[in-house]
């Protein structure tokens, strides 16, 4: 299958500051990524949807200045949390739509582990 | 509005028994369904997915399976689990890109 992957795999910051994670679609260009927060022993909660060229859009309840997305590529897409707080620790996880014959498929990224301490 | 019920959020199981985690959906349009394996503290691995056809679906790994319509299911099965498929699963649902996930249901397999 296809593969996507995500770098930084870990990342500890200070509360305070910016931490930028990349979401790279390896084999196959992505119009459309997905961004994607999950808590412990939780499910995914889809943060935003992010277009190549083009604004993202945001699912209702998460702050679109706090998660800056960018999608400059038709295979990387960027997330960064600003002004990082300890609530913002979480494993975020991307994922890049697929699309070929009239069929598509969500390829999802390792995950990264963010710490704000 | 769409959602997806995963209806066991653990499910024990000894190894080289049969398994099936359950799946409902919800939704007013036609969907894609897809069940996701997640290993400790690593992302998504896509398992199988429907998208339209035979209403069996083989995936990988030994699993498989069955979109029923007029109960808005789709359970996963596996007639013979092994150690390594020790795991949390994921039911999602969705078209057009978005998809909304299960809670998620862990299989312990143990010896």
């Amino acid at each position: 299958g296809a593969v996507v992957s995500q770098h930084p795999s870990w990342v500890i910051c200070k509360s305070g500051t910016s931490v930028k994670i990349e979401c790279r679609s390896l084999d196959f260009q992505a119009t459309t990524m997905f961004w994607y927060r999950q808590f412990p022993k939780q499910s995914l909660m889809l943060m935003a949807t992010s277009n190549e060229g083009s604004k993202a859009t945001y699912e209702q309840g998460v702050e679109k200045d706090k998660f800056l997305i960018n999608h400059a590529s038709l295979t990387l897409s960027t997330l960064t949390v600003t002004s990082a707080h300890p609530e913002d620790s979480s494993f975020y996880i991307c994922s890049a739509r697929d699309y070929q014959e009239y069929q598509e498929t969500q390829y999802f990224g390792p995950g990264t582990r963010l710490l704000v301490l | 509005a769409q959602s997806v019920t995963q209806l066991d959020s653990q499910v024990p199981v000894f190894e080289e028994a049969p398994v099936e985690l359950r799946c409902n959906y919800s939704s007013s349009v036609s969907v894609y369904l897809f069940w996701y394996v997640q290993y400790p503290n690593q992302g998504l691995q896509l398992l199988l997915k429907y998208l339209s056809g035979s209403t069996l679906v083989k995936g990988i790994n030994g699993f498989e399976a069955e979109f029923n319509k007029s109960q808005t299911s789709f359970h996963l099965r596996k007639p013979s689990v092994h150690i390594s498929d020790t795991a949390e699963y994921f039911c999602a649902a969705g078209r057009g890109g978005k998809l909304i996930f299960g809670q998620g249901t862990e299989l312990s397999v143990k010896p």
